[in-house]
């Protein structure tokens, strides 16, 4: 396993429920990301942030709501969801740049 | 787009055999990475082969890369039966984004 957890494991929800999810990284890195993976379609990027600060979008609906308060923590909070969200929420962290990514173990997301 | 897409889908083998992938992308780049995944577990990475870098070994991992053909290739030699995962690559072009293909599923048979 690598320096990167993520809670819950797994997680079921309704359509109306608000949930988050949280990712830590215990490797000092500065940029932290979050990923959906469906299946059969390739890793999605959502978010990144650098230094705490979001610096990409990947037009993501505003039902998912990151927040990133220290280079160590990234949380996603869920709201509204609909049975397509549901998929792996994967968290990753690097030095930043292109370099290496670090993979938490993800969450798996139901929504009903 | 830039996005590299594996090639083939899906691998079966006996173990001890040798199992190849490829990887081909559309865009110039900076780096190209090779992850596994286990089923239904986070990536994890095995190596990084840079744009002026041809070939790079690492264990029983041999990577390729042909910067004029835009494709790269992943050679696992004398396989296991805990080699059975999807594997991806993933190019950087320049945007500081690591963009990931669909993945090859290899399964290794005891």
């Amino acid at each position: 396993e690598t320096g990167v957890t993520q809670t819950p494991r797994h997680l079921v929800m309704g359509m109306t429920n608000k949930k988050s999810l949280k990712c830590e990284q215990h490797l000092g890195h500065n940029a932290m990301y979050w990923y959906k993976q469906s299946a059969k379609k390739p890793l999605e990027l959502m978010f990144v942030y650098n230094f705490k600060e979001q610096t990409e979008n990947n037009s993501v609906p505003s039902r998912f709501s990151p927040e990133c308060p220290n280079s160590s923590h990234l949380f996603l909070h869920l709201h509204t969801l609909q049975p397509e969200d549901s998929a792996l929420y994967l968290c990753a962290s690097s030095l930043g740049g292109a370099t290496t990514q670090y993979f938490g173990p993800g969450t798996r997301l139901l929504v009903l | 787009s830039q996005q590299g897409e594996e090639d083939p889908q899906a691998l079966s083998i006996q173990e001890g055999e040798n199992a190849t992938m490829n990887c081909s992308y559309k865009t110039s780049i900076n780096n190209l990475q090779w992850y596994r995944q286990n089923s239904g577990r986070g990536l994890v990475h095995l190596i990084l082969i840079r744009s002026n870098e041809r070939e790079k070994h690492s264990g029983r991992l041999r990577v390729t890369l042909d910067t004029s053909k835009k494709s790269s290739s992943l050679l696992i030699t004398a396989s296991r039966a805990a080699d059975t995962a999807s594997y991806f690559c993933a190019t950087e072009g320049g945007s500081e984004k690591l963009v990931f293909g669909k993945g090859t599923k290899l399964t290794v048979n005891p």
